[in-house]
């Protein structure tokens, strides 16, 4: 089985400054790869995902994240976070098999505070 | 194009009772999954559907059972409902087997 680890549980960080949230996951195969946001009240939102080809993957709202397969990390990065980037996020990976694949298996979470 | 729906929004139940709960997934969406989220221990896998059919499951007791309808609509029931079932539930459709998910507003149970 599968399993995820978002190195950081809580991380501050002021207005403008770079972000870089970890994820590295543990599987033998192949994966699919995610990263899902959820801002405060609201439910979870996909950022971005990586199935196969160029291992850097733009998302949303400025977000990317880059798939080191040799590092089994998939991190998250913002070059410039704002006020409203306050939110819980979160890593997941799913195994692929046979024709699909297995259920999302999620990382802890990081809690994200930038303050203004 | 309308999100991923999931009925009722809140819910409490006393203990040993049985609840079910309500997912239509996006038009279109064939497949449809689980989630239950806790303070404790996060965002765990509980079953996927795909064309009616139980493809996955996670590591949760015979208690959580669901279903598929060929709408792809789903639902989930839990029996002999326990404290520790306490949760948001979520729900996920995507068009296909493990491509990208898109996540209900889920269903916030509490068991008294």
């Amino acid at each position: 089985a599968q399993s995820v680890s978002q190195h950081n549980h809580h991380v501050i960080l002021s207005e403008a400054a770079s972000l870089e949230l970890g994820c590295n996951y543990s599987y033998g195969g192949t994966v699919n790869l995610f990263w899902y946001v959820q801002y405060p009240g609201q439910h979870l939102q996909l950022l971005l995902k990586y199935f196969s080809g160029d291992p850097l993957v733009k998302g949303i709202k400025g977000f990317e994240a880059e798939f080191i397969k040799s590092k089994f990390s998939f991190n998250l990065r913002k070059p410039s976070v704002q006020w409203s980037d306050t939110a819980e996020y979160f890593c997941a990976v799913n195994a692929r098999s046979g024709g699909g694949a297995d259920g999302l298996t999620f990382g802890k979470g990081t809690h994200l505070i930038i303050q203004p | 194009k309308a999100g991923v729906t999931q009925t009722p929004r809140y819910l409490i139940k006393t203990r040993g009772q049985q609840v079910t709960l309500s997912c239509s997934p996006i038009s279109g969406h064939r497949s449809v999954s689980w989630y239950q989220q806790t303070p404790g221990q996060g965002l765990q896998f509980l079953f996927e559907y795909f064309s009616e059919t139980q493809r996955n499951k996670g590591n949760f007791p015979g208690r959580f059972s669901g279903r598929q309808f060929s709408n792809s609509r789903s639902e989930m029931n839990v029996s002999t409902l326990e404290l520790g079932d306490s949760a948001l539930y979520l729900c996920a459709s995507s068009p296909g087997q493990g491509e990208g998910y898109t996540f209900g507003s889920g269903t916030r149970l509490t068991v008294v």
